[in-house]
């Protein structure tokens, strides 16, 4: 089945800094990726749409030029959390589809834990 | 934008007991209704999913349920195990191409 790969797992990184957190479609092309934040028990929020080619679409509330998104390629999503805070420690998740949306065609990364200290 | 509302946030039943979460959306255009179970730190895993044309789905212990016209759907879990215990999300897909999820749903199956 087609796969979805995020990377890092985990990151820690220090208050101020940048980390750049990678999404790619491993056995497809996906001209749409989403990305999703979750906090300890609470659900999964989607932050953004990324679209190949062109600029993100981003949730109301989410700040675009805090959390960049690059989306260059077909296969490659990234997202880069500026300037991080404590307060952005999170579960980040990517995700991406086939074609049209039925069954199984909605496929998840692993997440990536950040921990900002 | 849809609004996904999901209840109850918690749920404790016995074993063998069954189990239903509920979710209510509130765009009409919505076509698409995934459910996920997700331990915790990994990713969601679908469990069953179920189509706006259609109105029940079943797949052994879990079924779905969708009532387009009151915009609502459910999960009914029966004969639950232990192992059935763990965060379960619905969620919807519109037509913006977006899903969005329900606040979550804490089970918890006990011996």
């Amino acid at each position: 089945g087609a796969v979805v790969s995020q990377h890092p797992s985990w990151v820690i990184c220090k208050s101020g800094t940048s980390v750049k957190i990678e999404c790619r479609s491993l056995d497809f092309q996906a001209t749409t990726m989403f990305w999703y934040r979750q906090f300890p028990k609470q659900s999964l929020m989607l932050m953004a749409t990324s679209n190949e080619g062109s600029k993100a679409t981003y949730e109301q509330g989410v700040e675009k030029d805090k959390f960049l998104i690059n989306h260059a390629s077909l296969t490659l999503s990234t997202l880069t959390v500026t300037s991080a805070h404590p307060e952005d420690s999170s579960f980040y998740i990517c995700s991406a589809g086939i074609g049209a949306i039925s069954g199984n065609t909605i496929y998840f990364g692993e997440g990536s834990w950040l921990t900002v200290v | 934008g849809e609004n996904v509302e999901q209840h109850p946030s918690t749920l404790s039943v016995q074993e063998g007991d069954s189990a239903v979460i509920k979710c209510t959306y509130s765009d009409s255009a919505s076509n698409y209704f995934p459910w996920y179970k997700q331990e915790l730190g990994k990713r969601p895993q679908l469990i069953i999913d179920i189509r706006s044309n259609v109105g029940e789905k079943k797949d052994q212990r879990i079924a779905v349920t969708l009532n387009k016209t009151a915009k609502h759907f459910s999960l009914h879990i029966t004969e639950t195990q232990p192992e059935d215990s763990a965060v379960y999300f619905c969620a919807v897909y519109n037509q913006g191409g977006k899903l969005i999820f329900g606040q979550g749903t804490e089970l918890s199956v006990k011996p």
